[in-house]
């Protein structure tokens, strides 16, 4: 099955930071996902991004498909920010674009 | 409000017993999916269903088993056949025509 490895597992930042989150993932995907798990394990949806570039305020993310990896940056990071980001992608093969593979994700923790 | 709902949000059970988690959404989605989640771990996909009565096992349906008799609800049954239960359940849902997923609060089940 496709792979899906994610980086840096962990992340530390004083608040303000920016950070960049990569997604790597070994086949041709038309769906990826970019979550946020907070610490009381509720799973936000980031972006739906199988390509190209979004924004939604202090984050954005950028998909190159054709390379295979996915990019989440968060600028002026918060406390707030703190958890877990997961990708998920899911593999362009008969209509089961839906089947959702995640990566392992990354803690990311900003201290004030 | 609007939203899908996961009850109870903590269950504990003895060894050997089958247990029920809930899943319900009011959003008219037509797809809803499980997922289990280990700790330090990403998500991996149980079950999902995208119409009512049909569902189809994703990659670690062993000792689990689901129903779809209403657009609205999906229970996920853990039985005694599941080795390793005890894990943080996640239920998703996603819109008509697209593949982006929602995802409820969990529930963490405990086996003792």
């Amino acid at each position: 099955g496709i792979q899906v490895e994610q980086s840096p597992p962990d992340l530390i930042l004083q608040e303000g930071a920016n950070s960049t989150l990569r997604c790597n993932f070994s086949d041709s995907v038309n769906n990826l996902q970019w979550f946020h798990q907070n610490p009381w394990g509720q799973l936000i949806n980031l972006f739906y991004i199988p390509s190209g570039t979004k924004q939604n305020g202090r984050l954005s993310a950028t998909t190159v498909a054709t390379e295979r990896y996915s990019l989440l940056y968060i600028s002026s990071s918060q406390t707030t920010d703190s958890g877990v980001y997961f990708c998920a992608v899911a593999l362009n093969s008969g209509g089961s674009n839906y089947k959702l593979t995640f990566g392992k994700g990354t803690l990311l923790t900003v201290n004030p | 409000d609007g939203g899908i709902t996961q009850s109870p949000k903590y269950l504990f059970r003895k060894e050997g017993q089958n247990v029920t988690l809930s899943c319900e959404q009011n959003l008219n989605h037509d797809a809803m999916y499980w997922y289990r989640q280990d700790p330090g771990q990403g998500l991996r996909l149980i079950y999902y269903s995208q119409i009512v009565n049909d569902f189809q096992k994703g990659d670690i349906a062993e000792g689990y088993s689901v129903s779809r008799e209403k657009k609205e609800s999906f229970p996920l049954t853990v039985t005694s056949a599941q080795k390793n239960p005890t894990a943080f359940y996640l239920c998703a849902s996603s819109p008509p025509g697209t593949d982006t997923q929602y995802f409820g609060p969990g529930t963490r089940l405990t086996v003792l």
